[in-house]
């Protein structure tokens, strides 16, 4: 039973350019939500995505989007990258609106 | 906005000295759940309190849940080298889980 898996591991950018990261939920998983957790920071809210629609947002622009396919799985998007976009982008699955969060583990962008 | 501290950031500790990490939330929350991350790994889900006042134990865990569903706190009773981490806790207001900022735990052999 596959736990939620995240591609790639690690990334490095350069300002202005554009990336996107990957997501599979775990098995038995409908909601995929997105973080992004700078160093010696907790987790920050991005969005979550629910029958391939974006259901929440927390406070992060426009230039991150998302989007969920027909297998649950998840593709986060950013734009114009900035120096501040560096950090670990964690990805979560859960089953129903109240269980647990299952992490994925996470992708390293640093942004040059 | 919705924020969610704890205290304190960092927590030294000798090996078989307990620990406690507090939670505080500016708003009510519907549940709180408490996440451990190693270093360089993700967090993983300890445990979810639901009711006002709850107390959970897991071994030498213990979670409590405030009466008014704004504060938490884990103590851990004689920490371990491998209680090495950074516990987050996360309140659910609504759909979205709002972490805490965290308090890394450092255990001394």
């Amino acid at each position: 039973d596959a736990g939620v898996t995240q591609s790639p591991t690690h990334l490095i950018k350069t300002r202005g350019q554009q990336v996107t990261l990957r997501c599979s939920p775990k098995s038995g998983h409908d909601t995929v939500s997105w973080y992004q957790q700078a160093l010696g920071q907790g987790p920050q809210f991005i969005f979550q995505y629910y029958e391939e629609e974006e259901r929440q947002r927390g406070n992060f622009p426009d230039r991150f989007s998302g989007h969920q396919f027909p297998n649950y799985s998840s593709e986060l998007n950013v734009n114009a990258l900035l120096l501040g976009d560096s950090a670990l982008y964690l990805c979560a699955s859960r089953g129903t609106l109240d269980s647990p969060l299952h992490f994925g583990n996470g992708t390293r962008l640093t942004v040059t | 906005g919705q924020q969610v501290m704890q205290i304190p950031q960092y927590q030294h500790v000798q090996e078989g000295e307990d620990f406690t990490t507090y939670c505080n939330s500016s708003t009510t929350l519907s549940n709180i759940q408490w996440y451990k991350q190693r270093p360089g790994g993700h967090p993983v889900f300890l445990i979810q309190l639901v009711k006002s006042g709850e107390v959970k134990k897991q071994k030498r865990l213990t979670f409590q849940f405030g009466e008014a569903k704004k504060n938490s706190s884990l103590h851990i009773t004689a920490t371990q080298t491998t209680d090495v981490g950074t516990y987050f806790c996360a309140g659910q207001v609504g759909n979205q889980f709002y972490f805490g900022t965290g308090t890394s735990l450092t255990v001394i052999p």
